[in-house]
């Protein structure tokens, strides 16, 4: 079972501050990792993704990746209230196949002005 | 297509009537998943289409659920028999490789 684990949240961040959003997965042979942003009664919407582990900075947007940790991550800086919505990780893995592309819950995410 | 197509938006059906939600991935696209969002609630995996290999059926939750796809194109997911637990938008998504794309949904509400 190749799992991705997000904590739901929600997550409260003050506007002006760094947003920290966390993912782990299971399956060491994962190759590609994306961010989806999914605003209240929307589609998700891609905003980052990250093959290489190290960091990958997009604006505010920064995905950070560590193979050997399982473990990816999204920080948004300058948050703002327009960054409230629920931020899925999805998970390319090796194997290809429906479970070659695996989303976590989500995290909900609460900017406060 | 620019992007997937999903029709219809909305949908309100009575309990025990069958209904039909159509999926029109983007052009080329060979993947196609389905996934089911209840209010508040994370992605549900219903069904993954590859080309034309036989389909992963293993998120269905029931036999009343099923899901063709034609061509290696459209498809359209239909479920018999609604139930009102049925209710939840419905999304459609393609890819190649590496991300895949939404579509807006269908929100299905069963009266």
């Amino acid at each position: 079972q190749k799992e991705v684990e997000q904590n739901s949240g929600p997550l409260s961040v003050p506007e002006g501050a760094i947003a920290s959003l966390n993912c782990t997965y299971s399956d060491r042979g994962s190759q590609s990792f994306f961010w989806y942003r999914q605003y209240s009664g929307k589609s998700p919407e891609l905003i980052m993704f990250i093959y290489s582990n190290g960091d990958k900075e997009d604006g505010r947007f920064t995905a950070q990746l560590n193979k050997a940790s399982q473990y990816v991550s999204l920080l948004i800086r300058d948050s703002q209230p327009s960054d409230s919505a629920t931020y899925l990780c999805a998970v390319n893995h090796s194997g290809g196949g429906a479970d070659g592309l695996t989303f976590g819950k989500g995290t909900h995410l609460i900017i406060q002005p | 297509g620019a992007g997937v197509s999903q029709s219809p938006s909305n949908k309100v059906t009575e309990k025990g009537k069958d209904v039909e939600l159509r999926c029109d991935p983007i052009s080329g696209h060979t993947a196609l998943y389905w996934y089911r969002q209840s209010l508040g609630q994370g992605l549900e995996f219903l069904i993954y289409f590859q080309g034309n290999s036989a389909p992963d059926k293993s998120g269905l939750p029931s036999d009343r659920f099923s899901a063709e796809r034609t061509g290696g194109s459209v498809s359209t997911l239909t479920i018999q028999r609604t139930q009102q637990e049925d209710s939840a938008v419905y999304l459609c998504a393609s890819r190649t490789r590496g991300e895949a794309f939404f579509g807006q949904g269908t929100r299905l509400t069963v009266v």
